[in-house]
C-alpha cells in the first residue's frame, strides 16, 4: 500500500521567515495530495491541496508543489505569522485510500 | 452549512469492552472515512463508507466494523478493546468522489 514520508518532524522559524515541510510518497497511482494544520486539540483543517495533474498551487501565503516523477511534494508558507504555529500532515490519496505522513510540528517564533 | 460533529467527545472503556462512536457528516456530503490517531502520529485510515456501504479498508482487524445510515451519518464499532485503541477517532466527510475531506472534532477513546 501507499506509504508517506514527511520531514521534517519538527521545524522552528522566526516570524517573517519561510517554512518548507517536504513528504515523499511510493505509490505513483496517488492522484491526491492534501496539507492538513492541527492545532492542539482540535481537528486537523484541510489548508491546501493539489491534484496530480497540476505542479503548483498557491493560496496566498501557502504554495504546495509536486513532482510525480520523483514522487514528492511540498508545503511552503512565506512570511510566517505565530499563528501557524501547529502541527501539519501532509497525506497521498487513491480515491479513497488517504494516506498521512507523520506530521511537522512547526513553531513561529515572534 | 453544517459541519462535521462527533459523539461522545471523550470515552473511557475497560479492555475487552466495545465501543460505538458515531459521526454525522457535513450537509451535503454521502461519504464518510474514518481514521485512528495516536498520541504524536498521522491518522491511520480504517475504512470509508458511501451510500451506505463500505468502499475501502486500510489496515485495521475486523474487530473494527462500521455502518452507514440513510442519512449519511455513520458509526464506528470496536470490539474486544485492546489497550493499543486508546487513541482519538476522527471521522472525515467529503462529497461523492471528490477527494477532499472535512474532519470532525473527534472522539478521544482511553483503554484501561
Amino acid at each position: 500500500g501507499e506509504n508517506v514520508e514527511q520531514h521534517p518532524s519538527t521545524l522552528s522559524v522566526q516570524e517573517g521567515d519561510s517554512a518548507v515541510i517536504k513528504c515523499t510518497y511510493s505509490d505513483s497511482a496517488s492522484n491526491y495530495f492534501p496539507w492538513y494544520k492541527q492545532e492542539l486539540g482540535k481537528r486537523p483543517q484541510l489548508i491546501i491541496d493539489i491534484r496530480s495533474n497540476v505542479g503548483e498551487k498557491k493560496d496566498q501565503r501557502i504554495a504546495v508543489t509536486l513532482n510525480k516523477t520523483a514522487k514528492h511534494f511540498s508545503l511552503h508558507i512565506t512570511e510566517t505569522q505565530p499563528e501557524d504555529s501547529a502541527v501539519y500532515f501532509c497525506a497521498a490519496s487513491i480515491w479513497h485510500d488517504m494516506r498521512f505522513g507523520a506530521g511537522t510540528r512547526l513553531t513561529v517564533k515572534p | 452549512e453544517t459541519g462535521v460533529t462527533q459523539s461522545p467527545t471523550h470515552l473511557i472503556k475497560t479492555r475487552g469492552q466495545q465501543v460505538t462512536l458515531r459521526c454525522s457528516s457535513q450537509s451535503g456530503h454521502n461519504t464518510v472515512s474514518w481514521y485512528q490517531q495516536a498520541l504524536g502520529q498521522g491518522p491511520q485510515f480504517i475504512f470509508q463508507y458511501y451510500r451506505e456501504e463500505e468502499n475501502g479498508r486500510g489496515n485495521f482487524p475486523p474487530r473494527f466494523s462500521g455502518l452507514q445510515f440513510p442519512n449519511y451519518s455513520s458509526e464506528l464499532n470496536v470490539n474486544a478493546l485492546e489497550l493499543d485503541d486508546s487513541a482519538l477517532y476522527l471521522c472525515a466527510s467529503s462529497a461523492g468522489p471528490a477527494p477532499e475531506q472535512y474532519f470532525g472534532p473527534g472522539t478521544r477513546l482511553t483503554v484501561t
